[in-house]
Order: structure tokens, then C-alpha cells, then sequence
């Protein structure tokens, strides 16, 4: 078990600019979370997967944000047009599949709008 | 609707004193519970959690949580604090597919 994996952890970008982040979860864990958390607050639920497929995604994931697992295995977190609103810890967390299981969570990236 | 309140957003205690953190929760669906503790500059990590088998649930570093479903707490605490619990605590409710975080308690340990 070699934990959640995120990459990068920093990011420092210009406004306008798009980024991506990677996610590579437990390696048996089916279900792949992505949260972000900005100072002072706990994290926010963005998005998740079950497999391959995007199952929920919340009202703070706007249309400029998009993510995907293609082989249900690692995932990406896309922004486009970054806004120095967007700066943040983006999250990512994995499990084995019900809502009762342990979420482990990765390090982080963390992101920064200039 | 889920929420999760965490009563004080910093704490602190002396060195071998109670540590006793709050936290009430709002769920429409039976509760899962947890708390995680954040390090600085590290990822979260769980302490403990609840999943309706035991009320008091006992987690790793001495830390246990108490669910009281009438009072809609499931409060941390630990006897006797070491330095080394200094950190950012999360209370966490489940139940319905995601995570719903409290703002957090900085717990700060005095020598």
C-alpha cells in the first residue's frame, strides 16, 4: 500500500492559464474523491468516481473545471481559464466503495493564482 | 441536509491536560462519522470513525469519540495531551456518498 499519490504538490500559475492535476489512488480502490480545501475551511467536495465513471459533481465545480478517470484507475483535475479565486489545496481521496469506508487522502496540490 | 459544526476553532491545553474537542452534526441519513487530524504540511489522516457499531469508538494515539445520538455529538477527546497532538482537527459526517468537513480545531499544546 503505497498511499494516495498527487502531483504536483505546488503549482504556481498566471490568471488566465490553465493547469492539471494528477491523482493516482490505492491501487484496489474503486471510488476517487477530489476536494478543495482554502485557508481557514475545511475541504469541499468537488467531484467523485466509481470506476470510470463521474458520479456526482458539485455546484462549486464550475464549468471551467473538469475531471476524469479513463481506465478507473488515475484521475486528472483540469481548470481552465484559472482565476486567482481557484487558489487552493485541491484534495484527492480514495476508497474502497461505500459511503461508510475510510477515505484516504493524498498530500494535496497546492494551487496558486497569480 | 449535512453539516457538521465544530465548537471552537482554536483550542489549547497544557501538556497532560484533557483534550476535549466539540462537534454536532446534521444528517437526513443515518450518520458516519470521523475524525480526521491534519499535521502541518502533511495530508489528512484518520483518527477514528463511527459506523453505527459502537458508540464509543476508540482511535489511534489515544483518542476517542463518544456518538450521542439525542445530543447529535460526537465529541474527541484524549486524557492526557502530548505535544505532539498539536495539529488541525476535522470532524467529518458521511452517509450519503461524500465527505462533509467541519471549519476545524487548531489544537495548540502548552508546555
Amino acid at each position: 500500500d503505497t498511499g494516495v499519490s498527487q502531483n504536483p504538490r505546488h503549482k504556481i500559475t498566471k490568471r488566465g492559464q490553465n493547469v492539471t492535476f494528477r491523482c493516482d489512488p490505492i491501487s484496489e480502490h474503486n471510488r476517487l474523491y477530489w476536494y478543495r480545501q482554502t485557508l481557514g475551511q475545511g475541504p469541499e467536495f468537488l467531484t467523485y468516481f466509481q470506476n470510470e465513471a463521474q458520479l456526482e459533481k458539485s455546484r462549486l465545480l464550475s464549468d471551467r473545471f473538469s475531471a476524469e478517470r479513463p481506465k478507473g484507475s488515475f484521475s486528472t483535475l483540469e481548470i481552465q481559464r484559472t482565476e486567482q479565486g481557484d487558489s487552493a489545496m485541491y484534495l484527492c481521496a480514495s476508497s474502497l466503495g461505500t459511503s461508510s469506508e475510510t477515505q484516504y487522502f493524498g498530500p494535496g496540490t497546492r494551487l496558486l493564482v497569480l | 441536509a449535512q453539516s457538521v459544526t465544530q465548537l471552537g476553532s482554536h483550542v489549547s491545553v497544557s501538556e497532560g491536560a484533557l483534550v476535549l474537542l466539540r462537534c454536532n452534526y446534521s444528517s437526513s441519513v443515518p450518520p458516519y462519522l470521523f475524525w480526521y487530524v491534519q499535521y502541518p504540511n502533511q495530508g489528512l489522516q484518520l483518527l477514528l470513525k463511527y459506523t453505527s457499531a459502537a458508540t464509543l469508538v476508540k482511535g489511534i494515539n489515544g483518542f476517542e469519540a463518544e456518538f450521542k445520538k439525542s445530543e447529535t455529538s460526537f465529541h474527541l477527546t484524549k486524557p492526557s495531551a502530548h505535544m505532539s497532538d498539536a495539529a488541525e482537527y476535522f470532524c467529518v459526517l458521511g452517509g450519503n456518498e461524500k465527505l462533509t468537513f467541519g471549519t476545524g480545531t487548531r489544537l495548540t499544546i502548552i508546555p
